[in-house]
């Protein structure tokens, strides 16, 4: 079955960069485009950014523009969130999704805070 | 840019029926699939429905969804309720410009 497993959060200072991995299983990796979306806490849920099949693409929301990149390993069939830059607002809980939106990760929770 | 507006919360008997809205502010609701998504406390959301009325394996079939050109707006029903349905439910669909984005939630209580 499916199965996608964050990991890489934790407490990291204001202006300081984090690493986000989402380990994939289950299905065809390298065929299918992935998402990340986050939820702050008591909040909704907030799509992040999505990356293609083959990493030819990527599109990011307008509040982590320019400050994270979203990549692939598909030999390690893996999706990654290189977040520079954190602000107090990037605290949330990170999911991250397959392109058919059918299959979600647990998520792993990034707090920025001093 | 466009949004998509769902009712805060809700709130129903078990055993009854109950409808959650999700209206799309510009674009139609028709152009672009409709995803709706439970979400149980400390839990990671799942998908209900998929391309507007298609229910992913293992989604009980009182869940259902559609869309409403009329109204630019797309429902999840729940129908005969049970208390397991309590969470937080949340709509999502794409364009071209403003890309994915998600209805605010709205929190359904069965009592």
């Amino acid at each position: 079955q499916v199965q996608l497993v964050e990991s890489g959060g934790g407490v990291v200072q204001p202006g300081r960069s984090l690493r986000l991995s989402c380990a994939a299983s289950g299905f065809t990796f390298s065929s299918y485009g992935m998402h990340w979306v986050r939820q702050a806490p008591g909040k909704g849920l907030e799509w992040v950014a999505v990356i293609w099949y083959d990493g030819s693409n990527k599109y990011y929301a307008d509040s982590v523009k320019g400050r994270f990149t979203i990549s692939r390993d598909n030999s390690k069939n893996t999706l990654y969130l290189q977040m520079n830059s954190l602000r107090a607002e990037d605290t949330a809980v990170y999911y991250c999704s397959v392109e058919s939106w059918l299959h979600w990760g647990q998520g792993t929770l990034v707090t920025v805070s001093s | 840019n466009f949004m998509l507006t769902q009712p805060h919360s809700v709130s129903e008997s078990p055993g009854k029926t109950v409808t959650i809205s999700c209206t799309r502010s510009s674009g139609s609701i028709a152009s672009n699939y409709v995803q709706w998504y439970q979400q149980r406390p400390g839990s990671a959301p799942t998908t209900v429905i998929y391309e507007d009325n298609q229910r992913p394996s293992g989604v009980p079939d009182r869940f259902s969804g559609s869309i409403d050109s009329s109204s630019n707006s797309a429902s999840l029903t729940i129908s005969g309720l049970k208390t397991e349905d309590e969470a937080d439910y949340y709509c999502q669909s794409y364009d071209s410009s403003t890309l994915w984005v998600f209805g605010g939630g709205t929190k359904l209580t069965v009592l």
